[in-house]
């Protein structure tokens, strides 16, 4: 069955560093998706992608963030300079259409 | 403002025993919701999703209802399993927010004691 994977599974950084957390989306789906939970919490929305280009993002997602899909199969999520309380697991996640949507395992986070 | 709820933090249950996790939302105009189930140390895991222009949807030992009136959410499992322990969420995909946004509920973590 497809999946949509994503590396590392576990990041950590300096406050301050860049980081680029990497998706795989399932290879026939049209929107991609950047989703977030801090430890504990609900997940939160963060940006939604589609034909190139966001089609919907969060007030989280400040001008430290970006994503980009370099080629045909990745997804990518940057942070520019970290900062402590973006400490989280990132989500990514594909739907083919406006429906479901199928995530990844994650990548935690840690910013020191 | 737009939000998603759920009433019980914790639910728990004996094995064979029928689960019901609920959850609440403000957004009426939202059309479709669906259910996730997040194990420990893993990503959301679609489970069952429903439609603002149905008031009930089976699959394999799960039930979604909703009911537009009050804005109520629900998931059933039936003959719940150790196996389903986890986090399950509720979430919305609000029309006027914009199509393929999800707003996730809080969670409610069922454990199931055999």
């Amino acid at each position: 069955e497809p999946e949509v994977t994503q590396t590392p599974s576990h990041q950590v950084t300096q406050m301050g560093q860049e980081v680029i957390l990497r998706c795989v989306p399932i290879s026939n789906h049209l929107y991609f998706y950047w989703y977030r939970q801090i430890l504990g919490q609900k997940v939160e929305f963060l940006v939604s992608f589609y034909n190139n280009e966001i089609s919907e993002k969060s007030e989280i997602f400040d001008d430290q963030f970006s994503v980009e899909r370099p080629d045909g199969s990745n997804f990518t999520l940057k942070i520019r300079s970290t900062k402590l309380e973006d400490s989280a697991m990132y989500f990514c996640a594909s739907s083919e259409g406006s429906d479901e949507q199928f995530f990844g395992p994650g990548t935690r986070l840690t910013v020191l | 403002g737009e939000s998603v709820g759920l009433h019980l933090p914790t639910l728990s249950v004996q094995e064979g025993d029928n689960s019901i996790i609920n959850c609440a939302y403000s957004n009426s105009a939202s059309d479709y919701f669906i259910w996730y189930k997040q194990e420990s140390g893993k990503g959301p895991q679609f489970i069952i999703d429903i439609r603002s222009n149905m008031d009930k949807r089976q699959g394999q030992r799960v039930t979604v209802l909703l009911n537009k009136t009050v804005k109520h959410l629900s998931l059933q499992i039936a003959a719940t399993q150790p196996g389903d322990s986890a986090v399950y969420f509720c979430a919305e995909n609000p029309v006027s927010g914009g199509y393929n946004k999800l707003i996730f509920g809080a969670g409610t973590r069922l454990a199931v004691h055999p």
